[in-house]
């Protein structure tokens, strides 16, 4: 069982285009997050969200809006893409501890 | 802010010891961490260490804590190819609320 699953993963789109990626984890952890891997591999969070309540928003363009309807699920809504867009995003989940994340596969979005 | 950096490359035999360097600077750190990212795929956590620790070894991972000098260090003896990927340090902030990474050292185990 895949214990943090995203969809899609990879994702080709044209700017000016909207685009959602999905995150679902079935470890029952309460805290659940967005991560950006640029094409240098930095890594850097966008979102955490704690029992659906939003507690880290890392200057990240209001663009990009994540819900989460429930504790097992953070969605990325991106509207507007852009070239500088492109990248790879990883969801991930924890319980409490930031550090003991289990991370996705990742998505890699391409804008064109 | 915090800033974490690693050196972007290291090279190693087979069977030789590798040793992957990361600095850091908020001196607040309760917690660093070590994951591995394979091509293709997602993070994987490796080990974690507790500020107060100057050392700690979990099977062929020793991580070494230097506080002082806010120095961290991950050695991985006898090095195999399937241990060649991204290895990323990070750091817990003081509220505990998120990590911050670094850029990620490419280690290339050579057969």
């Amino acid at each position: 069982d895949t214990a943090v699953s995203q969809t899609p993963k990879y994702l080709v789109t044209q700017m000016g285009n909207d685009k959602s990626i999905k995150c679902e984890q079935n470890l029952g952890h309460d805290t659940m997050y967005w991560y950006k891997q640029d094409s240098k591999k930095f890594l850097k969070i966008m979102f955490s969200y704690n029992n659906k309540e939003l507690i880290i928003n890392e200057t990240v363009p209001n663009r990009f809006s994540p819900k989460s309807p429930d504790k097992a699920h953070l969605n990325l809504h991106i509207n507007s893409l852009e070239l500088g867009d492109s990248a790879v995003y990883f969801c991930a989940s924890s319980l409490g501890t930031p550090g003991e994340a289990f991370f996705g596969q990742g998505t890699r979005l391409t804008v064109v | 802010g915090e800033d974490v950096e690693q050196s972007l490359f290291l090279s190693v035999r087979e069977g030789d010891s590798s040793v992957i360097n990361c600095t850091y600077t908020d001196s607040s750190s309760t917690y660093l961490y070590w994951y591995k990212q394979e091509p293709g795929a997602g993070l994987q956590l490796l080990t974690y260490i507790f500020s107060n620790m100057d050392m700690k070894q979990d099977q062929r991972l020793t991580v070494l804590l230097n506080k002082k000098d806010k120095h961290l260090s991950l050695r991985i003896a006898d090095t195999q190819t399937g241990d060649s990927a991204i290895y990323f340090c990070a750091e817990r902030d003081n509220a505990g609320n998120m990590l911050t990474f670094g850029g990620g050292t490419r280690l290339m185990v050579k057969p």
